[in-house]
């Protein structure tokens, strides 16, 4: 079983939705959780991190982290044409409390934005 | 410009022949890591850092060697490449993981091609 896994898509949404992305982790040590945007051909960027159980906002995203679910989400409010990209979920592994730069990423959602 | 520098950015090699890919960051990042990414099996971490002279294999280290002999740089070695070592690699660095803005920042990638 991956450690991170995402449902790859495509997701499709029109212009203006709500863009609702996935991410279970297996592992329960599982501490910090990213989310990267990534445009084809190029680096990820990072979106949102998120450390604690409950929702988390910054501008048109949300991140929501229920670690007793092992379940991580996005939310991308007025979806636009220029959201659509590969969204990536990372997890960091934490050992001893304490966090080694060890990532682990999933296979990524594609998200198209359809005007 | 606070940034992560690869070179080169595209490469192909023969089979063999030793070559090592740089990454650099102005950050001060205590933590640096490289990853390949594939069709189908997304970002894979090479080897991660957690500051200078402390490195430890990621989840597909072989074929692969890193030195961290300053904090700024962390270099990628291929030793005898190979043509399954054809990928996209990627360089990234973060403020260690108790920092309040944790969260990795990716450099602009090498495209490898080993024939």
């Amino acid at each position: 079983q991956k450690e991170v896994e995402q449902n790859s898509g495509p997701l499709s949404v029109p212009e203006g939705a709500i863009a609702s992305l996935n991410c279970t982790y297996s592992d329960r040590v599982s501490q910090s959780f990213f989310w990267y945007r990534q445009y084809s051909g190029k680096s990820p960027e990072l979106i949102m991190s998120i450390y604690s159980n409950g929702d988390k906002e910054d501008g048109r995203f949300t991140a929501q982290l229920n670690k007793a679910s092992q379940y991580v989400s996005l939310l991308i409010r007025d979806s636009q044409p220029s959201d659509s990209a590969t969204y990536l979920c990372a997890a960091d592994l934490v050992a001893g409390g304490t966090s080694y730069g060890k990532l682990t990423f999933g296979q990524g959602t594609i998200l198209t934005v359809h005007p | 410009e606070a940034q992560v520098t690869q070179n080169p950015r595209y490469l192909i090699t023969v089979t063999g022949k030793k070559l090592t890919v740089t990454c650099s960051q102005n950050m001060n990042h205590e933590y640096m890591s490289w990853y390949r990414q594939d069709p189908g099996l997304g970002l894979r971490q090479i080897y991660y850092s957690m500051n200078v002279e402390v490195t430890d294999k990621g989840d597909v280290p072989e074929g692969y060697k890193v030195s961290r002999k300053e904090k700024r740089n962390f270099p990628l070695i291929l030793e005898s490449p190979s043509p399954n070592q054809t990928s996209l690699y990627f360089c990234a660095s973060s403020f260690r993981g108790t920092a309040r803005n944790y969260g990795y920042t990716f450099g602009s990638g090498t495209r490898l091609t080993v024939v």
